[in-house]
């Protein structure tokens, strides 16, 4: 199996424009979880879907956020517009059922900068 | 706020000898702990877990100890070996049943040759 596979690996883009981030969970998966990873605040989870659909969504910063599902082996982030502040590593971690954390397989990370 | 955090922020060990990362957290409620590795360019890793109702649970060259009274884990790792460099962070889950756990900043580990 290839693991939870994201990209880009690496976006650098201005303030103010829109970001894209991608993610594929491992087949069979059914939660997707998306994180960001700053050194200030360490881990932090935004989201998660289950079958699709978004459980939890308390962490996600602001409306300038969101996050979708389309089908079990396709998951984007959005950020419009992007700030500085949203610099950050944003993971994607993949689990079967709402399994305890540690069960949960990451991606490498997306590294994003916003100038 | 509730937060976990980590002593050290870098840690250089020699190989061979045993290293021991530190984590203190706040949440008294918190009733499971996990230990990530995080190597360079890569996703966080699960290490080793423990519930609260243990003080102390062992894995392969891994210990996590659990000590509540003073809110303090701890992670040993034996024999460490170039392969253990990495980070290391803890994380606690605030009650049964909610997966959101709060994330230390972690510690970074080089194995000396």
């Amino acid at each position: 199996d290839a693991g939870v596979i994201q990209s880009p690996r690496h976006e650098v883009t201005e303030m103010g424009q829109e970001v894209t981030l991608r993610c594929k969970p491992i087949s069979g998966h059914n939660s997707l979880f998306w994180y960001r990873q700053t050194m200030m605040r360490g881990l932090e989870l935004l989201i998660y879907f289950n079958n699709n659909v978004p459980i939890d969504d308390s962490g996600m910063p602001e409306d300038r956020f969101s996050a979708k599902m389309p089908n079990a082996s396709f998951s984007t982030l959005k950020i419009q517009p992007s700030e500085p502040r949203d610099s950050a590593v944003y993971f994607c971690a993949s689990s079967f059922g709402l399994a305890p954390a540690k069960e949960q397989y990451f991606g490498p990370g997306t590294r994003l900068t916003v100038t | 706020g509730e937060s976990v955090g980590l002593h050290l922020p870098t840690l250089s060990v020699q190989e061979g000898d045993n290293s021991i990362i530190n984590c203190a957290y706040s949440n008294s409620a918190s009733d499971y702990f996990i230990w990530y590795k995080q190597e360079s360019g890569k996703g966080p890793q699960f290490i080793i877990d423990i519930r609260s109702n243990m003080d102390k649970r062992q894995g392969q060259r891994v210990t996590v100890l659990l000590n509540k009274t003073v809110k303090h884990l701890s992670l040993q790792i034996a024999a460490t070996q170039p392969g253990d460099s990495a980070v290391y962070f803890c994380a606690e889950r605030p009650n049964f049943g909610n997966e959101k756990l709060t994330f230390g900043t972690g510690t970074r580990l080089t194995i000396i040759p």
